[in-house]
């Protein structure tokens, strides 16, 4: 089974900063088959980012992913108050699917 | 747009069996795969299986022992039986649709508790 680990656990930081969240798998991943979601607090999980580096339907483009082997990367360029939430990523490439533990951005 | 909901008795008995059924609309269940995920309180997503319009199965090892999927394509709903379960099967549970391995949407998750 793929172990996603992420971090920080936690980020505090103020609207129309950069936040940068990590995502490393262990061990490595195919295909960049990896996704981004972002849940808040009462909601369910939102697809961001799917294999690595494509936006879903309806994203913002300050929202983007990228990866470097076992490394994925979520920058959002500018937070906006929305984007405080818990942000997991999750493995596709090989089954059993599994999430990080999640990265909590939160409001400096 | 599509959209899943899900439904269930809230509470289980340890030992007993959880029954969920997701119900399917906007689209149609025979055109994707179809996942359950369980998220326990204040913790992290775990992955519990997925299932094909026609019938084909994908389970999580860790509760492939105790687990059934299915699908109605007649009703557009596809549902989860897990057996034997334990206060470690508390969790929200959510339905959603698998896109190439990643999922979107969701259904707004129901919480199932278990205890006696």
């Amino acid at each position: 089974e793929i172990v996603l680990t992420q971090s920080p656990g936690t980020l505090s930081l103020s609207p129309g900063e950069r936040a940068t969240l990590s995502c490393r798998a262990s061990p490595g991943l195919s295909n960049n088959y990896l996704a981004w979601y972002y849940q808040k607090p009462g909601q369910a999980p939102r697809l961001l980012i799917h294999g690595a580096s494509s936006r879903a339907t309806g994203i913002p483009d300050r929202f983007s992913g990228s990866a470097s082997g076992t490394d994925f990367t979520l920058t959002i360029s500018r937070l906006e108050p929305e984007d405080f939430a818990v942000y997991f990523c999750q493995q596709y490439g090989s089954s059993p699917w599994t999430f990080g533990q999640g990265t909590k951005v939160e409001s400096k | 747009q599509v959209q899943l909901q899900e439904s269930g008795p809230g509470l289980v008995k340890p030992s007993e069996t959880l029954s969920l059924t997701c119900s399917v609309s906007g689209d149609s269940i025979s055109i994707s795969y179809w996942s359950w995920i369980r998220q326990p309180p204040g913790k992290t997503l775990e992955w519990i299986g997925y299932i094909g319009y026609s019938g084909d199965t994908n389970y999580n090892p860790s509760l492939k022992s105790r687990l059934t999927m299915s699908v109605d394509t007649s009703k557009n709903q596809f549902s989860l039986k897990l057996t034997s379960v334990t206060a470690a099967d508390t969790a929200l549970y959510y339905c959603v649709r698998e896109v190439w391995g990643s999922f979107d949407p969701w259904g707004q998750g129901t919480l199932v508790t278990v205890s006696s």
